[in-house]
């Protein structure tokens, strides 16, 4: 089995700071994923990465993917109480067939 | 307007029930899966269904599970015997046709076994 490690598993800050979650795994990533869940909805694509050192942004989101395709962590700058939820990371395999990770659970205190 | 649609949001059964989960996609699409979340856990694949046939399962899909497009647009889970373990959020996700187009998942339908 594959396993994602993502840290922290809860994280809980005030609005205006910054913050920076990762996903880790012990073998190499194809391609990997970030997706946002919201209570009550199903996660929703962010990003996906695919070369190893690639760096995107999505507004206030700068998603990296590591060097040796092994590791990805998501920064976001300015949090906003909007940016609450579940983020998760996925491996992708064949078929599209996703891997979650544990996630972290993001609160961003007005 | 969502790309896929589940029913029920809401499925409350007894231990021992069959239940039948329902996933409408918006257009036609090739490619169907779905994928489980306990509460508090992580997001779990077990199945995806590629040209009307399974394409892949995890050890979750067992023979208590199957899959099916009846009609040829909607495409169902059925678990049979209900365990009080099978309660969680269900997600139907949908590839559109073409390229290496991302899925689109359903906002779910959470079953509670009783």
């Amino acid at each position: 089995t594959q396993l994602l490690e993502q840290s922290p598993q809860f994280l809980s800050i005030q609005e205006g700071e910054n913050l920076t979650v990762y996903c880790n795994s012990s073998s190499v990533f194809s391609s990997l994923q970030w997706y946002r869940q919201e209570p009550g909805e199903g996660p929703v694509l962010l990003v996906t990465v695919v070369t190893g050192g690639e760096v995107k942004k999505l507004k206030r989101l700068t998603f990296q993917f590591g060097d040796a395709r092994k590791d990805s962590s998501l920064h976001i700058t300015a949090a906003q109480p909007g940016d609450t939820g579940l983020y998760l990371c996925a491996r992708v395999g064949g078929n599209e067939k996703l891997t979650f990770g544990t996630g972290t659970r993001l609160t961003i205190i007005p | 307007e969502p790309e896929v649609t589940q029913t029920p949001s809401h499925q409350v059964t007894q231990m021992g029930q069959e239940v039948i989960l329902r996933c409408v996609p918006i257009s036609n699409h090739l490619y169907f899966y779905w994928y489980r979340q306990i509460l508090g856990q992580k997001v779990e694949f077990l199945v995806s269904f590629y040209n009307n046939e399974i394409s892949e399962k995890s050890e979750i899909f067992d023979d208590q599970f199957s899959v099916e497009r009846p009609d040829g647009s909607n495409f169902t889970l059925k678990i049979r015997s209900t365990k009080l373990e099978d309660s969680a959020m269900y997600f139907c996700a949908i590839r559109p046709r073409g390229g290496n187009s991302p899925l689109h998942f359903g906002n779910g339908t959470r079953l509670t076994v009783t």
